[in-house]
């Protein structure tokens, strides 16, 4: 069973380009996240989905940061334009399970590497 | 609100060694959950454990145990005879019952060397 596919894994731009991430979730999961890692702030949360509405955005750094999810196999990240300090790992991870005791683990991509020359 | 410490930003060891990983969390609520993860150096984040708070029993899996102890809400990992291969960084994360998502620690980094 393929696991949460993310692309590209790596991205060096230049500052004021947009971005876009992209990111598969392991088929059947109702959740999607969007997660930053940063050495400084460490493993943040941007935004989640559950069946393809946006649930919670707050950790979503500015106006510049949009995500969208327009089916249940397909999630994008965007950043326009982007900055030095948006630098980053970006995470996509999903899971099943609902919010009760069966809620499943989180399975992780293997994230996208972003550099903003 | 929800937070995840884990105190310890490194440690070395030399191969076979034990080594355990704390972590200490805050909730109020009751029901929540926590989890650990393995970052290696290849960057994934691999799930290695969930503990429900209504379920105190300690887990052991091959070379890796956890220790849960409600009554001062740590959630330590231990890693017996460790290998090369067990160097990463090792993340502690918590999610309460009212919530979807997961709130991580600022992660461990074990170094094991031959």
């Amino acid at each position: 069973d393929a696991g949460v596919i993310q692309s590209p894994r790596h991205e060096v731009t230049e500052m004021g380009q947009e971005v876009t991430l992209r990111c598969k979730p392991i088929s059947g999961h109702d959740y999607l996240f969007w997660y930053r890692q940063t050495m400084m702030r460490g493993l943040e949360l941007l935004i989640y989905f559950n069946n393809n509405v946006p649930i919670d955005d707050s950790g979503m750094p500015e106006d510049r940061f949009s995500a969208k999810m327009p089916n249940a196999s397909f999630s994008t990240l965007k950043i326009q334009p982007s900055e030095p300090r948006d630098s980053a790992v970006y995470f996509c991870a999903s899971r099943g399970g609902g919010t009760g005791p069966s809620r499943g683990e989180l399975f992780f991509g293997e994230g996208s590497r972003l550099t903003v020359l | 609100a929800q937070k995840v410490t884990q105190a310890q930003t490194e440690i070395s060891v030399v191969e076979k060694e034990d080594v355990t990983l704390d972590c200490v969390y805050e909730t109020r609520d009751t029901t929540y959950y926590l989890f650990w993860y393995k970052q290696p150096p290849s960057g994934e984040l691999v799930f290695l454990i969930r503990r429900n708070s209504f379920d105190e029993q300690n887990e052991i899996s091959g070379r890796y145990s956890w220790n849960f102890q409600k009554s001062t809400s740590s959630f330590n990992f231990t890693i017996t005879a460790s290998q090369v291969v067990d160097s990463a960084v090792y993340f502690c994360a918590l999610s309460e019952e009212g919530y979807s998502t997961l709130t991580f620690g600022k992660g461990t980094m074990l170094l094991v060397s031959p």
